[in-house]
């Protein structure tokens, strides 16, 4: 069982279509870290979120992280192809300890 | 700045045998991690390098080994390869290493035939 649970674990839209990635666990996270990674290549750092609540946009991509800090969210809106990528959520229970990630959510976007 | 640099990009090996892959990591970050990316079990973290100290361990087996050299670069060794060894192979490396931000290299794609 992972620590880390992300949902959906495939998802394939149209182009303009909106759409969420889930990731949630049990445990409570000193921060949250999420990345994308295309084919061929290494994760890529999108946006760390570290207070219970905090909200942070990075053009159509908004990013919560749960009250509780044991869960966080990635909306896109208007989603285009070159979203195409797996994204994953990776968390760290204790601060300066090693980040878990999550299964990660493969997503297609279609022109 | 130069980004992470793993080599070698692919590899294939057959069963028993073993192997070595490098990483090096952005100038000034004396952290490196190693971590296996299989389709079935994601994202795994292998073990954590801080100024030439294994500081952190994942949950594999002492057939998966690593070294940090004093200019922070990095080598895994893989003895003994499995069938399940198959995996894309990725290295990390910060400033401070632990939860902090990490950045990727494009790995090793190691087939094990």
């Amino acid at each position: 069982t992972q620590l880390l649970e992300q949902s959906p674990q495939f998802l394939s839209i149209q182009e303009g279509e909106n759409l969420t990635v889930y990731c949630n666990s049990s445990s409570v996270f000193s921060s949250l870290q999420w990345y994308r990674q295309e084919p061929g290549e290494g994760p890529v750092l999108l946006v760390t979120v570290v207070t219970g609540g905090e909200v942070k946009k990075l053009k159509r991509l908004t990013f919560q992280f749960g009250d509780a800090r044991k869960d966080s969210s990635l909306h896109i809106t208007a989603a285009q192809p070159g979203d195409t990528g797996l994204y994953l959520c990776a968390g760290a229970v204790v601060a300066g300890n090693m980040l878990t990630f999550g299964g990660g959510t493969r997503l297609m976007v279609k022109p | 700045k130069a980004g992470v640099t793993q080599t070698p990009r692919y590899l294939i090996k057959t069963r028993g045998q073993q192997v070595t892959l490098s990483c090096s990591p952005i100038s000034g970050h004396r952290s490196v991690s190693w971590y296996q990316q299989t389709p079935g079990q994601g994202l795994q973290f292998l073990f954590e390098y801080f100024s030439e100290t294994q500081r952190n361990k994942g949950n594999f087996p002492g057939r998966f080994s690593g070294r940090q050299f004093s200019n922070s670069r990095s080598e895994m060794n893989v003895s003994t390869l499995e069938l399940g060894d198959s995996a894309l192979y990725l290295c990390a490396s910060s400033h401070r290493g632990g939860s902090e931000k990490l950045f990727f290299g494009s790995g090793t794609q190691l087939s094990v035939l």
